[in-house]
């Protein structure tokens, strides 16, 4: 495995309400990414980050924000869930040879 | 970033060699082609990663022509633990880069 957690593992919350996942790494890579995947669906990138305090958009961004204040946590928030946000959500690392190595995932459910 | 191109479906027998072929039109001179597997519940996982000619590792092997327009993924004597979904992406090599995941091809390994 690659040294990547992510937590929590499954959450339930009600619409409206502010969620974070945490992506926690131990291989001290640079570029950490966090996805969303739907039945039937391929994986969609939500944000990504090259490194401390450094972030940017993905394709499905809207509604999703980002922190990285330490090299090995990446954090995902939710300011406010829509039942749109019902989703694995998965987190990643990337090598500078461009592999990328994923967490367990988070099953998200919002009511 | 490279649109790519693979059959939603394949299904193949044990024992049997499977090739995947991916489809990349407008790949740029800096991007690398990867491919990863996925299981039910679980992230995607890195298989094989190349830029031009032939890849082998101790799981796969790539394929990549001169014009570099499509790749060919082959599994060996594939064993019903290779059923799975597997993903081809086009992006740069380095982890700065982030990258499209498509539907995948979802291959069907029968006994």
């Amino acid at each position: 495995d690659a040294g990547i957690t992510q937590s929590p593992r499954h959450k339930v919350t009600e619409t409206g309400t502010p969620v974070t996942l945490r992506c926690h790494q131990t291989e001290n890579h640079r570029y950490m990414y966090w996805y969303r995947q739907d039945p039937g669906h391929g994986l969609r990138l939500i944000h990504y980050s090259y490194g401390v305090k450094d972030t940017d958009k993905g394709e499905v961004s809207d509604g999703y924000s980002v922190s990285r204040s330490k090299t090995e946590d990446f954090l995902l928030t939710l300011e406010s869930a829509t039942s749109s946000q019902t989703s694995v959500y998965f987190c990643a690392i990337g090598t500078r040879g461009g592999e990328q190595y994923f967490g367990p995932g988070t099953r998200l459910t919002v009511t | 970033l490279a649109k790519t191109t693979q059959p939603i479906s394949m299904d193949s027998y044990e024992g049997q060699e499977v090739n995947i072929t991916c489809s990349h039109n407008n790949i740029a001179t800096n991007d690398y082609i990867t491919w990863y597997q996925q299981f039910p519940s679980q992230g995607p996982r890195f298989i094989i990663q190349g830029y031009k000619t032939k890849v082998t590792n101790e799981v796969a092997s790539l394929f990549i022509p001169a014009d570099r327009k499509s790749s060919t993924l082959s599994l060996p004597r594939v064993s019903l633990s290779d059923t799975a979904v597997y993903y081809c992406l086009v992006g740069e090599g380095l982890g700065r880069r982030a990258l499209t995941f498509g539907s995948g091809t979802r291959l069907q390994v029968q006994p």
